[in-house]
């Protein structure tokens, strides 16, 4: 089974400044890589897909990089409801595992 | 509009039975896969197994294998999630999503149904 570890656990942002958080799989899973969003009581909500490319209505300050093992999800100028947690999903083996999360608080 | 609604929280008892479902409107039901996702209290997001269906295939993840049964009623499109004998450490929400390909990221979500065992 592919291991998805994100760091850091918890990041503490100002409104406004910019967020980086990071995805590290356990062997190469290519861009087959989807980032999500959940907040408190709800379900999460796809943000990347294929490592770079924006779901349907996703702005623009989100954005997604990387391949192979390391991915990483930025979000240039964090707004109030970008305070959630994170989690990064493989898709390039079964079973599709997901990322522990990255929580990401009013600092 | 895609819509996956879920049924209603569930409360049993250790060892008793429950079947959950998933109805889905607003796409062709037998096109694309629908996974089932587990969230345990607090914690994170577990791939438990996914149907295709369109011909019933189904895969399920090592860690549920064997405790699960997953299936799909296409004359309702709707797909179940259930467990002959539950345990206490089954007590979490259960999300179901769709895929466009086995392959794939989960793009549309239902609002999860919770399950609680507690004896």
């Amino acid at each position: 089974e592919i291991v998805m570890t994100q760091s850091p656990a918890t990041l503490s942002v100002s409104p406004g400044e910019r967020a980086t958080l990071s995805c590290r799989a356990s062997q190469s899973i290519s861009s087959k890589l989807a980032w999500y969003q959940q907040k408190p009581g709800q379900a999460p909500r796809v943000l990347i897909d294929g490592a770079s490319t924006r779901a349907t209505g996703i702005p623009g300050r989100f954005s997604g990089s990387g391949s192979g093992t390391e991915f990483t999800l930025t979000i240039s100028s964090l707004q109030s409801e970008d305070f959630a947690v994170y989690y990064c999903q493989q898709y390039n083996y079964w079973p599709q595992t997901f990322g522990q999360g990255t929580k990401v608080e009013i600092k | 509009e895609v819509q996956l609604v879920q049924s209603g929280a569930e409360v049993k008892k250790p060892g008793e039975s429950v079947k959950i479902s998933c109805k889905s409107s607003g796409y062709s039901f037998s096109n694309y896969w629908i996974g089932w996702v587990r969230q345990m209290p607090g914690k994170g997001l577990e791939c438990m197994g996914i149907i295709y269906p369109g011909d019933s295939d189904t895969r399920y993840s090592p860690s549920f294998q064997g405790h699960i049964t997953i299936s799909a009623d296409k004359s309702i499109s709707t797909a179940y999630l259930q467990w002959s004998s539950l345990k206490a450490s089954d007590t979490a929400m259960y999300y179901c999503a769709r895929s466009g390909n086995f392959w794939g990221k989960f793009d549309y979500w239902g609002l999860g149904t919770l399950v609680t065992v507690s004896s």
